[in-house]
């Protein structure tokens, strides 16, 4: 059974342009979860969807954008991009928010800003 | 606000030897996880502990959470190199999950 996928692994972006990143949960997961992870750092939360709909966003601007398609796959864009937005993004699913389960991690997204 | 606080953040061990990774957590929360990163991996979950008192062990790796106390500890007994990797506590919210700042482990021969 496949896990969490995120696409693509690894992006090269200039300053000011925008990224889409793209995240597919474990079969049969409604819950998806962003998170931002800067080097030497721990996992800083972006947002969380829920059967296609916003249920929770962090301390992030309005830059970053989300949302859940049908099929429970999940996008994250980033516009205007900045030198401080270079991290490893990754994307987490569970059956449902808070799933006594916990959350399983995709491999990520390693985005460089230059 | 709800803040995660993880002590020590680097940890030198010799194997064999034991420690404690301590979690301190800010709000009221039942739901504590514990992962593992490798240089340039993901998160590997480890440990999902969701009440008062829950202990949960796995090889040489024992986590507890003590609810009234805001407190949980990742426990490592006679480490081994294989487990040098950095460990995140997580305390889950529903709607948002924060993490702490992770403890650098490294087990040296």
């Amino acid at each position: 059974d496949a896990g969490v996928t995120q696409s693509p692994t690894h992006l090269i972006k200039t300053r000011g342009q925008h990224v889409t990143l793209r995240c597919s949960p474990i079969s049969g997961h409604k819950s998806v979860s962003w998170y931002q992870q800067v080097l030497g750092q721990g996992p800083q939360f972006i947002f969380q969807y829920y059967e296609k709909e916003e249920r929770g966003r962090g301390n992030f601007p309005d830059r970053f954008s989300a949302r859940q398609f049908p099929n429970y796959s999940s996008e994250l864009n980033v516009n205007a991009l900045l030198l401080g937005d270079s991290a490893l993004y990754l994307c987490a699913s569970s059956l449902s928010p808070g799933f006594s389960y916990g959350y399983t991690f995709g491999s990520g997204t390693r985005l460089t800003v230059v | 606000e709800l803040k995660v606080e993880q002590n020590p953040l680097f940890l030198s061990m010799q194997e064999g030897k034991n420690y404690t990774i301590y979690c301190n957590y800010s709000t009221t929360s039942d739901r504590l996880y514990w992962y593992r990163q490798d240089p340039g991996k993901s998160l590997e979950s480890l440990f999902v502990l969701l009440s008062n008192g829950a202990v949960k062990q796995e090889g040489r790796l024992m986590a507890s959470l003590d609810t009234k106390a805001r407190l949980s500890t990742l426990h490592i007994t006679a480490a081994v190199h294989d487990l040098s990797a950095t460990y995140f506590c997580a305390v889950d919210l529903d709607n948002d999950m924060r993490f702490g700042a992770g403890t650098r482990l490294t087990v040296k021969p």
